[in-house]
């Protein structure tokens, strides 16, 4: 079975300065990766993903993640933070069961200034 | 092009009731998938349809049901409601089944009483 742990239910941090949020994720299949954020009230808009070929993924806003398969991690990482930033961060794993994702426990970033 | 469109998005419910919540996907995602949200549980994944047929079905008793029409819009249906079904429910949509790929709605809030 698989599964995802997100490390940090938390995450404060003051604007500028970088931020890592931790994804570790289990299976016995190769796998799919993906971050997805959440807004308050509003549903999930997918951030970047990791399907095959260069593991090192990043998306327009300037996050990136890391798929790094002998230490099964895809952590996302942002060198300096913006208020905007703040929401809640969703690690998901797929194994090509169609629109079947497992997601981690969510990660909410908060953004200070 | 239009996003995923859920309706309603807030809903009051008592106990043994039922509720239907419907998912227009994005125009030409023939698959459409169901999850709830809870601060408890997270993230869970309830079923996933395609071409009208149910593909894949998570952990939820038989009072969580869903169908899908030609046109590829979504309902799915809680019956006898409990308590514990106050939760946010999210549609989303994909175009290629095979990744896991999502697009979401901004979801339907179920409160029971």
């Amino acid at each position: 079975a698989q599964s995802v742990t997100q490390l940090d239910s938390q995450v404060p941090v003051f604007e500028e300065a970088p931020v890592e949020l931790r994804c570790n994720y289990s299976s016995s299949v190769s796998v799919y990766l993906f971050w997805y954020v959440q807004y308050p009230n509003q549903g999930l808009q997918l951030l970047l993903k990791y399907l095959s070929g260069s593991t090192l993924v990043k998306s327009i806003n300037g996050f990136e993640a890391e798929f790094n398969k002998s230490q099964t991690s895809f952590h996302l990482r942002k060198p300096s933070v913006h208020i905007s930033d703040t929401a809640e961060y969703f690690c998901a794993v797929s194994n090509n069961q169609g629109g079947k994702l497992i997601f981690g426990q969510g990660t909410e970033l908060s953004v200070k200034p | 092009k239009a996003g995923v469109t859920q309706t309603p998005r807030y809903l009051i419910k008592t106990r043994g009731q039922q509720v239907t919540l419907s998912c227009s996907p994005i125009s030409g995602h023939r698959s459409v998938s169901w999850y709830q949200q809870t601060p408890g549980q997270g993230l869970q994944f309830l079923f996933e349809y395609f071409s009208e047929t149910q593909r894949n079905k998570g952990n939820f008793p038989g009072r969580f049901s869903g169908r899908q029409f030609s046109n590829s819009r979504s309902e799915m249906n809680v019956s006898t409601l409990e308590l514990g079904d106050s939760a946010l429910y999210l549609c989303a949509s994909s175009l290629d089944t095979s990744t896991g790929e999502l697009f979401f709605g901004e979801g339907s809030r179920l409160t029971v009483l």
